[in-house]
């Protein structure tokens, strides 16, 4: 069964903790993405990937980190240099044919 | 000017009704649109896919409107399992990041 895959579904960090967040996708997609959501807000883009072994920042890059070693990985670290992390975060892949993104289910990650 | 702009709503309808959604967006280059289903804390989910042509799938219709840069949506019928919030989507193209509006959201009453 295709799809996207994060991992843990809920994550308590305590504050000065570094925590990764897993993705993984069975889609063969060469593209992958980070999102955080705020709520009341919309989808803002952490860091994406076109390609294996490259990434790019996107808006809000501060205090995340990232790797892609593998096409079907693409897992996050929220650093303690994050001020804010309690978030839900969204990963996703698109289709190259169709530049349609699929969604994984999200981790909501809480500052405790 | 904000790149995808939505009305944030809530758009409140009775059952039964026809809703209708616009979005405008702000970069003429954008070549895909996209309209995404959200569900209160749940990832968002791909409703349809809007073509220049405009498409339908059953009681949703999508529209595009190049020279205006806006995309419509309209719900026929709506059901309580509508209720949710709507996401207008747009890409400049390939591999290029998605960039979402904040949302339009629905609720369907009995």
């Amino acid at each position: 069964d295709g799809g996207i895959t994060q991992s843990p579904k809920y994550l308590f960090r305590k504050e000065g903790q570094n925590v990764t967040l897993s993705c993984e996708q069975n889609l063969n997609h060469d593209a992958m993405y980070w999102y955080r959501q705020d709520p009341g807000q919309g989808l803002r883009l952490i860091y994406y990937s076109q390609i294996v072994n490259d990434f790019q920042k996107g808006d809000i890059a501060e205090g995340y980190s990232v790797s892609r070693e593998k096409k079907e990985s693409f897992p996050l670290t929220v650093t303690s240099a994050q001020k804010n992390p309690t978030a839900f975060y969204l990963c996703a892949s698109m289709a190259a044919a169709t530049t349609e993104a699929f969604f994984g289910q999200g981790t909501r990650l809480t500052v405790v | 000017r904000k790149e995808v702009e939505q009305d944030p709503g809530p758009f409140n309808v009775p059952e039964g009704a026809t809703v209708a959604f616009n979005c405008t967006y702000s970069n003429s280059a954008s070549q895909s649109f996209f309209w995404y289903r959200q569900d209160c804390r749940k990832e968002p989910k791909l409703l349809m896919s809007v073509y220049s042509s405009g498409n339908e799938d059953g009681r949703f219709t999508a529209q595009l409107n190049r020279a205006s840069q806006y995309i419509s949506l309209l719900i026929r019928d709506s059901k309580l399992s509508d209720s949710a919030t709507y996401l207008c989507v747009v890409n400049i193209g390939g591999y290029s990041t998605l960039t979402f509006g904040k949302g339009t959201m629905l609720l369907v009453s009995p």
